[in-house]
């Protein structure tokens, strides 16, 4: 089983709304990803989590926050966003956060609109 | 710090013919090199990676892509495409000793099998 579970996979929400992003992996493993992509662009970085930590923050804005609850869960928490915020949401997952000897699997995505 | 370059944005292409997707990188240490595949509305698939040793990789559904040290290139090459290949990939880097694991992708190139 390789699968990354992302939910909800459409979210419409206005600016003044707070909502989360839910990402859910069973392979047991240990490193965790946040990207972000704009239509036709590739996906940008924004957090890493190595085994419930945080690891990387690409310079994201405080207005999205992640959690690691557990080993298999990520949320990313969002609260007064912006309409350039609206983009595909991607989640990926790694045994580790070893570069290039641990392969990242994605889940399908969240399409965030923000009105 | 790595870049990836890919040098067609879009390559229409008509069923059964051979497609050949171009991918350069710029790298001041050694890299470990992966195509990826995102079908519409969907999430990011690995299609193959090169991490050592053979300078071809091929994956199950056709795809090959050769390391080439010196022109610093990974291109993707299929003899022969189906309408189902119609999707967008990317060309991908990360560096043994990469913080977190983190790829850095290349614009992406849009594949449109024609019938």
């Amino acid at each position: 089983d390789t699968e990354v579970t992302q939910t909800p996979k459409h979210l419409v929400m206005g600016m003044t709304n707070k909502k989360s992003l839910k990402c859910e992996q069973h392979m047991g493993h240990r490193a965790m990803y946040w990207y972000k992509q704009k239509a036709k662009k590739p996906p940008e970085l924004m957090f890493v989590y190595s085994y419930e930590k945080l690891s990387i923050n690409e310079s994201v804005p405080s207005r999205f926050s992640p959690e690691c609850p557990n080993s298999s869960l990520l949320n990313l928490h969002l609260h007064a966003l912006q309409p350039e915020d609206s983009a595909l949401y991607l989640c990926a997952s790694s045994q580790d956060s070893r570069a290039g000897l641990s392969i990242q699997y994605f889940g399908a995505g969240t399409r965030l609109s923000v009105l | 710090a790595q870049s990836v370059t890919q040098l067609d944005s879009q390559v229409p292409v008509f069923e059964e013919a051979p497609v050949e997707l171009r991918c350069n990188y710029s790298s001041s240490v050694s890299v470990y090199l992966f195509w990826y595949v995102q079908y519409p509305n969907q999430g990011l698939q690995l299609l193959l990676k090169y991490l050592s040793g053979s300078t071809l990789v091929e994956s199950i559904n056709g795809f090959e892509a050769e390391f080439n040290k010196s022109q610093t290139s990974f291109h993707l090459r299929k003899p022969s495409v189906h309408i189902s290949d119609t999707a967008e990939y990317f060309c991908a880097v990360s560096a043994p000793k990469a913080a977190g694991n983190k790829l850095t992708f290349g614009g992406g190139t849009r594949v449109l099998v024609k019938p």
